[in-house]
């Protein structure tokens, strides 16, 4: 049974600490997507990797955060220094890449999460 | 600018009728739907999908409808169980834009009473 992995999925920090989420895509899935969960935003996207190559980290506040992926098992998401306002749910997503008729398709599969409360 | 919207926040329903979800998108560029189901302290869950290609798909008790010209589609839970309970969430995505991104509604509460 396939899945995402995601660690930790609990963190508690103190605002200036620096926070490391990982996230173990699906064996053969060639996307990675970062997502954040507010109860005011919804689910947010903050960065996503195609093939290990950042595509995407428009949504991501580039001052903080920083998004990586050392390896095709590996991706990484990093907050420093951190905030109170980042405390959320954290999700990442691994997806496979289909083309049908020159038009995209993909389905993204979530891990558990990472609940981040930064004091 | 909400693209995907799900202007339900909550759904309630008794065991074994049909639980209708709704959700209605803007972006005309939008060619790939889905449904995932959430529950309390855990991940989306992948439930069902449709291409624009067609109006309806099938799978067990879900069946998600498509309707192109109205921009909406809907989900249909037949019958529902109290483990259906849980938040769903409808996303939508680009085909032409080289990227898998998902943009998702809001979601709704779905409460299956037994």
């Amino acid at each position: 049974d396939a899945r995402v992995t995601q660690t930790p999925r609990h963190k508690v920090t103190e605002m200036g600490q620096e926070v490391t989420m990982r996230c173990q895509p699906i064996l053969g899935h060639n996307t990675v997507f970062w997502y954040r969960q507010t109860m005011m935003q919804g689910l947010e996207l903050l960065a996503y990797f195609r093939n290990r190559a950042p595509l995407d980290d428009s949504g991501m506040p580039k001052d903080r955060f920083s998004a990586e992926m050392p390896d095709a098992t590996l991706a990484t998401l990093k907050i420093q220094p951190s905030e109170p306002r980042d405390s959320a749910v954290y999700f990442c997503a691994s997806g496979l890449v289909l083309v049908l008729a020159g038009r995209l398709q993909e389905t993204q599969y979530f891990g558990p999460g990472t609940r981040l409360l930064v004091l | 600018d909400q693209q995907v919207k799900q202007n339900s926040p909550s759904l309630s329903v008794q065991e074994g009728r049909i639980s209708i979800l709704n959700c209605d998108y803007t972006n005309s560029m939008f060619d790939y739907f889905l449904w995932y189901k959430k529950y309390p302290a855990e991940g989306p869950t992948f439930l069902i999908s449709i291409s624009s290609i067609k109006d309806k798909n099938e799978d067990g008790r879900f069946t998600v409808f498509l309707n192109k010209s109205a921009k909406h589609l809907s989900l249909h839970i037949v019958p529902s169980q109290p483990g259906d309970s849980a938040v769903y969430f409808c996303a939508a995505s680009d085909g032409s834009s080289n990227t898998g991104k998902l943009i998702f509604g809001q979601g709704t509460t779905l409460q299956v009473k037994p």
